[in-house]
């Protein structure tokens, strides 16, 4: 089965909203993982956030493990965020999401 | 700042040949992987390794060899390449199954 489900699958904004994106795993965790792909497909790490919260600019990144949950926050978004941002958590093995395809229009 | 670097970045074979992609990462990581990424699927992951000359076999490895000669290196090997490998390859490291990812630039494969 799913062992990571991503939501939403899209998003659409306008610079200077926030955005929030979830992800949602099905089993215990070791780590709990962030990337950004840009649109040419090279993989950016974003968080690295097995519990708690992280801040890096304009992104926060919270992990709550017993609610086996994660979640990304964009705020103030602008046209370079656009991309694809998938989260990943391991146990003994690495599970990724299918990602969140993020469009910030101008 | 953790390093890892694929070669060839962009490859064109024709069906039924001889693929080399090549990972060096000098981070001195335990743990390497080679993932494939299509439309609609995802990453997936093909093989990993723990070790040099240690190989485990992934999700998706019907078609694929690798071999990890190094601490160093990893690489995955398709010798009979088909149609339906065309795909956006990524090798990645961590010091263990639970440590950070790091990846590389990403090898684009295309079989005609």
């Amino acid at each position: 089965g799913q062992q990571v489900q991503q939501s939403p699958a899209s998003l659409v904004l306008q610079e200077g909203e926030n955005a929030e994106l979830q992800c949602n795993f099905s089993t215990s965790l070791n780590s709990m993982q962030w990337f950004y792909q840009r649109p040419g497909g090279s993989l950016v790490s974003l968080f690295y956030n097995p519990s708690g919260t992280k801040h890096s600019g304009r992104l926060t990144s919270t992990t709550v493990i017993k609610e086996r949950r994660s979640s990304l926050h964009i705020s103030s978004s602008q046209t370079t965020d656009s991309g694809t941002y998938l989260c990943a958590y391991s146990n003994n093995r690495i599970f990724f999401g299918d990602g969140t395809q993020l469009v910030v229009k101008p | 700042e953790a390093a890892v670097t694929q070669s060839p970045r962009n490859k064109v074979t024709v069906t039924g040949g001889n693929v080399t992609l090549s990972c060096r990462q000098t981070n001195s990581h335990n743990y390497m992987y080679w993932y494939r990424q299509d439309t609609g699927h995802g990453l997936r992951l093909i093989h990993y390794s723990y070790g040099a000359g240690n190989l485990q076999i992934g999700d998706v490895p019907d078609g694929y060899k690798a071999t990890r000669t190094t601490q160093e290196d990893f690489f995955l090997l398709l010798e009979l390449a088909s149609p339906s490998q065309t795909s956006l390859y990524f090798c990645a490291s961590s010091e263990g199954t639970g440590g950070q990812l790091y990846f590389g630039e990403g090898s684009k494969l295309t079989v005609l």
